[in-house]
């Protein structure tokens, strides 16, 4: 059993247009995350949901907008795609809301390629 | 944001070498977490280190929490090429979402 699971593994797109990635996790867990990983590998916190209340909001574009419908589930949506877009997103989530006993689990990632 | 620089940034070993990689902040943590990611997965937590001086051995990996609580090492004895991937020490300022350090990228040849 996947404990977190994103679709889809690749998108591949063209500029200015509107695309989703779904993240869903089993473990019960409370606060789920979307993380954005460049092409050098860094790993950069966007969002974070806790009990399906946005709780962290880094300092990302309003064309990117998170939705959670339910606690086992964090969506992004992203309008007007940019070249710089491009990236791996990493949904991830957390028993708690953080802290030194808290561990995240990652799910695959997604492969965003915007042409 | 707090900052983790991490070095080496890139590794190349052959098997059977020890290596060390270094996570430095200038700003106090209340816990690390190290994490290895391997090409086309998320990253997995390897261990948290709490307290000041803590020693922690997974195995060959051998992890340690500055005395001072702002930098940590992970050490690998005798590596072997399944210890290949992305190294990434994080930690989370304001208890929430983890801020990583850019990754150190192993590579060990048979």
């Amino acid at each position: 059993d996947t404990a977190v699971s994103q679709t889809p593994k690749y998108l591949v797109t063209q500029m200015g247009n509107d695309k989703s990635i779904k993240c869903e996790q089993n473990l019960g867990h409370d606060t789920m995350y979307w993380y954005k990983q460049d092409s050098k590998k860094f790993l950069k916190i966007m969002f974070s949901y806790n009990n399906k209340e946005l709780i962290i909001n880094e300092t990302v574009p309003n064309r990117f907008s998170p939705k959670s419908p339910d606690k086992a589930h964090l969506n992004l949506h992203i309008n007007s795609l940019e070249l710089g877009d491009s990236a791996v997103y990493f949904c991830a989530s957390s028993q708690f809301a953080g802290g030194p006993s808290d561990t995240q689990y990652f799910g695959p990632g997604t492969r965003l390629t915007v042409l | 944001t707090q900052l983790l620089e991490q070095s080496p940034q890139f590794l190349s070993i052959q098997e059977g070498e020890n290596l060390t990689v270094y996570c430095n902040s200038s700003s106090v943590f209340s816990s690390l977490q190290w994490y290895r990611q391997e090409p086309g997965e998320g990253p997995v937590l390897l261990v948290t280190v709490v307290t000041g001086g803590e020693v922690k051995k997974l195995k060959r990996l051998t992890f340690q929490f500055g005395d001072a609580r702002k930098d940590s090492s992970l050490h690998i004895t005798a590596a072997q090429p399944g210890d290949t991937g992305l190294y990434l020490c994080a930690g989370a300022p304001s208890g929430y979402a983890l801020n990583f350090g850019k990754g150190t990228s192993l590579l060990v040849t048979p």
